[in-house]
């Protein structure tokens, strides 16, 4: 099973600054990583897909990269809706599809 | 639209059985696979099984495998995960998701169902 590890567990920074979260997978999954936003009450919602690939209605301003085991989610200029928990998730060697622990991003 | 509308959440007792439903709209439902997430409280997502759109394909997480089933109503486009055996760690929020093919990413989620087995 592959786990993947997300770092920081928290972040915390103000409207306007970029931020950087990881992903780290314990072997290669390829490029074959998604990543997901999730609101307090609300279900995820796809971002990224394929490590750097916008779904459909994401904003430029996040951009993801890497592949192998190292992956990086950077939002550019945080907006105050940008604040919520991060996940990532592979797609390489299945099942489990398994998930990240998340990263949350706080003001 | 696309839409999944996930429903039969409850309060239900340990080793009782419970059966949730993922009604889909919006799109082809004969072409994807479907995926079930869950979501304890306070806690990260962790998949639970998939299924390919004609049931022909199916895997469960070992947390649940030989409790939980997944059946498909194609005429009503919806999805069944059956569960049994319930215990307490299987207290969570259910989503249901899409995956335009089985193994790929989650495009759309439902809003959830919540389930809590307690006593």
């Amino acid at each position: 099973e592959i786990v993947l590890t997300q770092s920081p567990a928290t972040l915390s920074l103000s409207p306007g600054e970029r931020a950087t979260l990881s992903c780290r997978a314990s072997q290669s999954v390829g490029s074959y990583l998604a990543w997901y936003q999730q609101k307090p009450g609300q279900a995820p919602r796809l971002l990224l897909y394929d490590a750097s690939n916008r779904a459909t209605g994401i904003p430029a301003r996040f951009r993801g990269s890497g592949s192998g085991t190292d992956f990086t989610l950077t939002i550019s200029s945080l907006e105050p809706e940008d604040f919520a928990v991060y996940y990532c998730q592979q797609l390489s060697s299945w099942p489990p599809f398994t998930f990240g622990q998340g990263t949350k991003l706080e003001i | 639209q696309v839409q999944l509308v996930e429903s039969g959440g409850g309060v239900v007792q340990p080793g009782r059985s419970l059966r949730l439903s993922c009604a889909a709209s919006g799109f082809t439902f004969r072409t994807y696979a479907i995926y079930w997430v869950r979501q304890a409280p306070g806690k990260g997502l962790e998949w639970v099984a998939v299924t390919l759109y004609d049931g022909s394909d199916q895997y469960y997480a070992d947390s649940v495998k030989g409790r939980f089933s997944i059946s498909i109503d194609n005429s009503k486009n919806t999805l069944y995960l059956q569960m049994s055996s319930l215990r307490a760690e299987d207290t969570a929020m259910y989503y249901c998701a899409r995956g335009q093919w089985l193994g790929a990413f989650f495009d759309y989620w439902g809003q959830g169902t919540l389930v809590t087995v307690s006593s």
